[in-house]
């Protein structure tokens, strides 16, 4: 989807060292969220974010931290990555909380060796 | 805590017929329920959704049924096509209370021509 883009697609990195992921929208949507996709778990939340500067927990938020200092940003930082973050990372984006549905980005396969 | 469960992680039918996935949810909060779909090496996307005051939502060839007293939902395919092979997920959430979505494991689909 156009109206939202993350960088980089793929990448891969060290053991214990930082990581960030970027998520980008044009659709000036209040909400955004980070999920991680793995095989036998679905998608899980990460972090999400309802405002510029506010944010929150999910479900798997251990080891992660983020940050949202735009609206139209939303940085996902690995702050040690380690080997069980392998992933593939998602962002969404909603104008609400739930009932009008995500739109995800098309997600970032990374690699932590 | 798995929430939200899609317990068949593949199903597989002929072009032409009928694709039934299933999802079972153990939360009585839930209140609204989506599936998105999935396709390689991009973000899901919306396809359709019901809230819990419906036990049956149809758009075109896919319909959605909603068991309550179960905890169970349903998302019927008819008829079936290549095209639609893809992974489908199972979503849930508070809608009242601004609760974020909770995903299933996901199922892959694979329609035969």
């Amino acid at each position: 989807d156009a109206g939202i883009t993350q960088s980089p697609r793929h990448k891969v990195t060290e053991t214990g060292t930082p990581v960030t992921l970027r998520c980008h929208q044009t659709e000036n949507h209040r909400y955004m969220y980070w999920y991680r996709q793995d095989p036998g778990h679905g998608l899980r939340l990460i972090h999400y974010s309802y405002g510029v500067k506010d944010t929150d927990k999910g479900e798997v938020s251990d080891g992660y931290s983020v940050s949202r200092s735009k609206t139209e940003d939303f940085l996902l930082t690995l702050e040690s990555a380690t080997s069980s973050q392998t992933s593939v990372y998602f962002c969404a984006i909603s104008p609400g909380p739930t009932n009008y549905g995500y739109t995800f980005g098309s997600g970032t396969r990374l690699t932590v060796v | 805590d798995q929430q939200v469960k899609q317990n068949s992680p593949s199903l597989s039918v002929q072009e032409g017929r009928i694709s039934i996935l299933n999802c079972d949810y153990t939360n009585s909060m839930f209140d609204y329920f989506l599936w998105y779909k999935k396709y390689p090496a991009e973000g899901p996307t919306f396809l359709i959704s019901i809230s819990s005051i419906k036990d049956k939502n149809e758009d075109g060839r896919f319909t959605v049924f909603l068991n309550k007293s179960a905890k169970h939902l349903s998302l019927h395919i008819v008829p079936s096509q290549p095209g639609d092979s893809a992974v489908y997920f199972c979503a849930a959430s508070v809608e009242t209370s601004g609760s974020r979505l909770t995903f299933g494991e996901g199922t892959q689909l694979t329609v035969n021509p």
